[in-house]
């Protein structure tokens, strides 16, 4: 089935400076990579996907890039706020239709 | 329009008892999904239904059940609890499933402890 690594497992930047989150994948036939955010205590929800016929995507302070040979995707959120404070994960499917997440990172925004 | 909706939001089990877990969507989803989330572990598949009638396993479903009543309903169940699935279960719906596209909606969880 798909492996999917994430790192780091946690993060700490200063508000207003940029978060980087990097995913590896293992089925080179997964085209479609989703990112959801948990804030604490709640359900996840999507804040983001890229398909696998584009290498990058936006919207507004946050995005997505992919490198298809490479096996890997990264979330960047610049100029972050408090309020992105929360654990952020990617996913990506295998051959099944089956979603395998990453173990999730942990960002914290300080004031 | 509430979404996904899960039952109960906390449930304390002894070790060999039994409960079911209750999903339930409203946005006409054919695909829903069951995933457990331990800490560090992120989110596991457990169960899946890719239509109503139709079940698979996913990457853990050892020790659960489950039930695709309807297309809006699809129930956990654990027929005999054990402390290793003390974890937080996750309920999710997305229109299909498919490897191209599949936003999935989750539910508020259930927080289960097994003791």
């Amino acid at each position: 089935g798909e492996n999917v690594e994430q790192h780091p497992s946690t993060l700490s930047v200063q508000e207003g400076d940029s978060a980087v989150i990097k995913c590896t994948y293992s089925d080179s036939a997964s085209n479609y990579f989703p990112w959801y955010k948990q804030e604490l205590g709640k359900r996840p929800q999507l804040i983001i996907d890229i398909r696998s016929n584009v290498g990058e995507k936006k919207d507004q302070r946050i995005a997505v890039t992919l490198n298809k040979t490479a096996k890997h995707f990264s979330l960047h959120i610049t100029e972050t706020q408090p309020e992105d404070s929360a654990v952020y994960f990617c996913a990506a499917p295998n051959t099944g239709n089956q979603f395998y997440f990453g173990t999730g990172t942990s960002l914290t925004v300080i004031p | 329009n509430a979404g996904v909706t899960q039952t109960p939001k906390f449930q304390v089990l002894k070790t060999g008892q039994s409960m079911t877990l209750q999903c339930a969507q409203d946005m006409n989803h054919n695909s829903m999904y069951w995933y457990r989330q331990d800490p560090g572990m992120g989110l596991r598949l457990i169960y899946y239904s890719a239509s109503e009638g139709t079940t698979d396993k996913g990457e853990v479903p050892n020790g659960y059940n489950v039930s695709r009543l309807n297309k809006r309903e699809f129930s956990l169940r654990l027929e005999s609890a054990a402390p290793s699935q003390t974890s937080v279960y996750f309920c999710a719906s997305s229109e299909e499933v498919s490897r191209f596209y599949n936003e999935q909606f989750f539910g508020p969880g259930t927080r289960l402890t097994v003791l």
